[in-house]
Parts: structure tokens; sequence; C-alpha cells
């Protein structure tokens, strides 16, 4: 059975760092073909893709937030990091990581965290 | 790199057929078999409903399958049902290997 559970500061200053650790089961990050994504969703908007990172460490960014992102995976303890650097008042909101389909194209997420949702604000 | 298009909403009787438009570039849509669509429902995580343009995972119903022509791909949901009443949401890889998703279809059924 896959799970996925995100935790983090719930509040966190403008012009900080945020970090956010996803923790899963069911699955290992050391096995070929297993990925694991951050997605992002502001209050009442869309979803935003952010990251991902695979099996084999390959590393993957939004190309307008690259500069601020970094992903990083521990395959013992079954996690996967993301750190954002000097947050605004824009990025609040629900942050989610999602599992790669292994036998899909390209970022499908076939199991979800339930999210965590995190406000930017002095 | 810019948001799919999707409808604001779009809305059907019980019963009824609805198709929900995604469009993208030649750098997205068109330049890949990799259009996915999600559903959520308020306060929920997204869930795969479609994956690689028309296939679908194991456990999601059969009135919902995709297709795609040219630069736009579609959703259509058949024998529309109260439970699906919930938010769409497409993506697809890109040319950069990233990851786009549309703005969203709120769904309403009538």
């Amino acid at each position: 059975q896959v799970t996925l559970r995100e935790s983090g500061p719930a509040l966190v200053k403008p012009t900080q760092t945020l970090t956010l650790t996803c923790t899963f089961s069911g699955f290992s990050l050391s096995t070929s073909a297993m990925c694991v994504s951050w997605i992002r969703q502001p209050p009442g908007r869309a979803l935003e893709w952010l990251a991902r990172i695979d099996w084999d460490d390959d590393k993957y960014y939004s190309t307008s937030l690259k500069t601020r992102l970094t992903i990083s995976k521990d395959t013992s303890k079954n996690q996967v990091v993301l750190t954002m650097t000097n947050v605004d008042p824009v990025d609040t909101g629900t942050y989610y990581c999602a599992r790669i389909l292994p036998t899909g194209g390209w970022h499908v997420f076939d199991y979800w965290g339930q999210g965590i949702l995190v406000t930017v604000s002095s | 790199q810019s948001a799919l298009t999707q409808p604001a909403s779009v809305s059907g009787s019980p019963g009824q057929s609805i198709t929900i438009s995604c469009i993208g570039t030649s750098s997205d849509v068109g330049g890949y078999d990799y259009v996915s669509w999600y559903q959520q429902h308020p306060g929920k995580a997204p869930k795969l409903m479609i994956y690689d343009v028309s296939r679908r995972p194991s456990g999601v119903s059969n009135r919902f399958s995709g297709s795609k022509s040219g630069n736009t791909a579609s959703l259509t949901i058949s024998g529309l049902q109260a439970e699906d009443e919930a938010e769409y949401y497409c993506s697809s890889h890109t040319s950069s290997s990233t990851l786009v998703f549309g703005g969203g279809t709120k769904v309403t059924v009538l």
C-alpha cells in the first residue's frame, strides 16, 4: 500500500526558507523507475508543478522557480525534501508530494499525499 | 511555460456526456502523448483519471475517456453522475522536461 505524507511548518515569514518533507511508504526510491514530485496549489487556484527527483538522483525543476528550489532524497528514511528560498506571500498554498506512476510516461501522479497548507505571512 | 487553457466551467445533466478541452502548444500537448487528467473534490488531493492521453488507471470508471488532436486534448465524461461534480485539471509534459497544468475546469451536474 502506497502512502505519502507531507510535513513542515504551517507558517513561514517572508524572505525565509521553507523546508518540506515528504515521507512515503509502499515503495522505494532506490528502485528503478521510481520518482517523486512536489506540486502546489494556492487557495482557490490551479495546480502548479514544482520539482521532481528520480531513483537515480536526476532532478527536474519548474522553469520559473528553479533558482529558489532544491529537491533531495534520503533513501534510507524514505523521504524527499523540498526547500524553497526567499518565500513570499504568493507562495502561500497547499503543497503536495506525489509518486510518479512507474509505468506511465513522464510526470503521471498515481498517489498523492494529503497536502500541507503553508501560509507565508509576517 | 504558460498554463494549458481549459474552460472555467462545464455543466451537464445526469446521464449526459460532457467534454472538457485542454489547449496547449506544439511544445507540450501537441508534441507528446503525455497528457494526464486529474479530478479534485473540494479539500481533497487530486486523483488520476486519465494518463498518456487515453489510458485509464485501474479502478477508474470507463465513463471517463481521453483523446487528443493536434494541440488540444479532451476529457469526456459519459453518463454524468452527481459524484462527477468536481474540478478537473489537465497536465502535459513539455519540451523542457517539465510539467505544465491547465487552469482547471469546474464540472457542475445540474
